[in-house]
């Protein structure tokens, strides 16, 4: 099965600073990659996704690159405010059948200090 | 439009009773997905449903746990004999058709057991 793998474990930047965090996957056929934002004690929340037919991806501050050869992609945050803070997961989806059913990697705990 | 509604927020349960998770999608999605965080971990695919039919239960335990998404109702996941290692966060997401949209999550029921 999918194996996604995420670095760094925690991350920690001063307000107005850029952060990358960077995952690996292992399924080639894996084809959906979306990032979450979770903060303490609530649901996974959607910032950005990319396909796999699609190599960077922009939303104001916030950018995702994809590596298909590599098999890898990675998350950009510029200038970073201190409601940035929280932990940020990868995740590829499997096989292409569904969006939903993905595998996710161990998190990102993302410090913005002003 | 309401968004993914999971009940109840949170559970406790006594070692060897059984613990009820009730899912409702949002409006217009057919696709459910179970998922497990443990504290300070990433969350784990546990299973996929579609109205009356499991599609995909690979990451479910053995024993134990089960799902259902009846024609009428909510979602439920039901773990039997509760043992202290079912203490976590169990996260419902849903989703339109197949490869049609992205996974939105609820905010999640945190089960304890004492």
């Amino acid at each position: 099965g999918e194996n996604v793998e995420q670095h760094p474990s925690t991350l920690s930047v001063q307000e107005g600073d850029s952060a990358v965090i960077k995952c690996t996957y292992s399924d080639s056929a894996s084809n959906y990659f979306p990032w979450y934002k979770q903060e303490l004690g609530k649901r996974p929340q959607l910032i950005i996704d990319i396909r796999s037919n699609v190599g960077e991806k922009k939303d104001q501050r916030i950018a995702v690159t994809l590596n298909k050869t590599a098999k890898h992609f990675s998350l950009h945050i510029t200038e970073t405010q201190p409601e940035d803070s929280a932990v940020y997961f990868c995740a590829a989806s499997e096989g292409g059948t569904s969006y939903g059913k993905l595998t996710f990697g161990q998190g990102t705990i993302l410090t913005v200090h002003p | 439009n309401a968004g993914v509604m999971q009940n109840p927020r949170h559970l406790v349960r006594r070692r060897g009773q059984e613990a009820r998770l009730r899912c409702s999608p949002m409006k217009g999605h057919s696709h459910v997905y179970w998922y497990r965080q443990l504290p300070e971990e990433g969350l784990k695919f546990m299973v996929y449903l579609q109205k009356e039919n499991i599609i995909d239960e690979s990451g479910m335990p053995k024993e134990r746990f089960s799902a259902e998404f009846p024609k009428e109702g909510p979602s439920i996941l039901r773990i039997q004999q509760v043992v202290r290692g079912d203490s976590a966060a169990y996260f419902c997401a849903s989703s339109g058709p197949a490869g049609a949209t992205e996974a939105f999550f609820g905010q999640g029921t945190r089960l304890t057991v004492v």
